[in-house]
């Protein structure tokens, strides 16, 4: 069975500070991983995705994950926050049937 | 524009009654999902379908029911025999051959 595991319930950082969302999975075949934002009282919006290829994968709003398969992370970065970041993050891996299994967020909060 | 349509936004159930929770997507999907969201606990599926007429049980589908009769259309029943209802209903689906999901905004329902 595949699960992912996020490590910090809530991250706080300053406006313009490197923003790192840590993501490890668990996976009886090659993983499909994802990371999605959620702001409040919406749905899931796609941030980036692994597949297969390159480990680097480039997101939406300046967004990148690293896979690694050596230590099963799948950490989500960002140069530098914005304001507009703050929102709740989830990282998903995917198993049979198609099925998405997530992690348990991480709510980020960008302070002045 | 192709998404897909959640409603209502909020619902209110009285104690021991049913309620139909609406999910339809014009996105051409094959395949639906229905997820609940509590706090701290990410998101759990609920029921699938990856065709019309099927669907499969996910990791909570005591008291909850669906049905599929159009690819269109994924309604979920929380019924009363589901003795904590209170919380936020997500509904995605995705292509054949796609990988991640597409998500709906999300139905919030409170038992009073």
């Amino acid at each position: 069975a595949q699960s992912v595991t996020q490590l910090g319930s809530h991250v706080s950082v300053s406006e313009g500070a490197l923003v790192l969302l840590r993501c490890n999975y668990s996976s009886s075949v090659p993983p499909y991983l994802f990371w999605y934002v959620q702001y409040p009282n919406q749905g899931l919006q796609l941030l980036l995705k692994y597949t297969t290829g390159a480990t680097l994968v480039k997101g939406i709003n300046g967004f990148e994950a690293e896979f690694k398969k050596s230590e099963t992370s799948f950490h989500l970065t960002k140069p530098s926050a914005h304001m507009s970041d703050a929102a709740e993050y989830f990282c998903a891996v995917r198993g049979g049937g198609n099925k998405l299994t997530f992690g348990t967020g991480t709510q980020l909060k960008v302070e002045l | 524009d192709g998404g897909i349509t959640q409603s209502p936004k909020y619902l209110f159930r009285k104690e021991g009654q049913n309620v139909t929770l609406s999910c339809e997507q014009n996105l051409n999907h094959d395949a639906m999902y229905w997820y609940r969201q509590d706090p701290g606990q990410g998101l759990r599926l609920i029921y699938y379908s990856q065709i019309v007429n099927d669907f499969q049980k996910g990791d909570i589908a005591e008291g909850y029911s669906v049905s599929r009769e159009k690819k269109e259309s994924f309604p979920l029943t929380v019924t009363s025999a589901q003795k904590n209802p209170t919380a936020f209903y997500l509904c995605a689906s995705m292509r054949a051959g796609g990988y991640g999901y597409t998500f709906g905004s999300g139905t919030r329902l409170t038992v009073v």
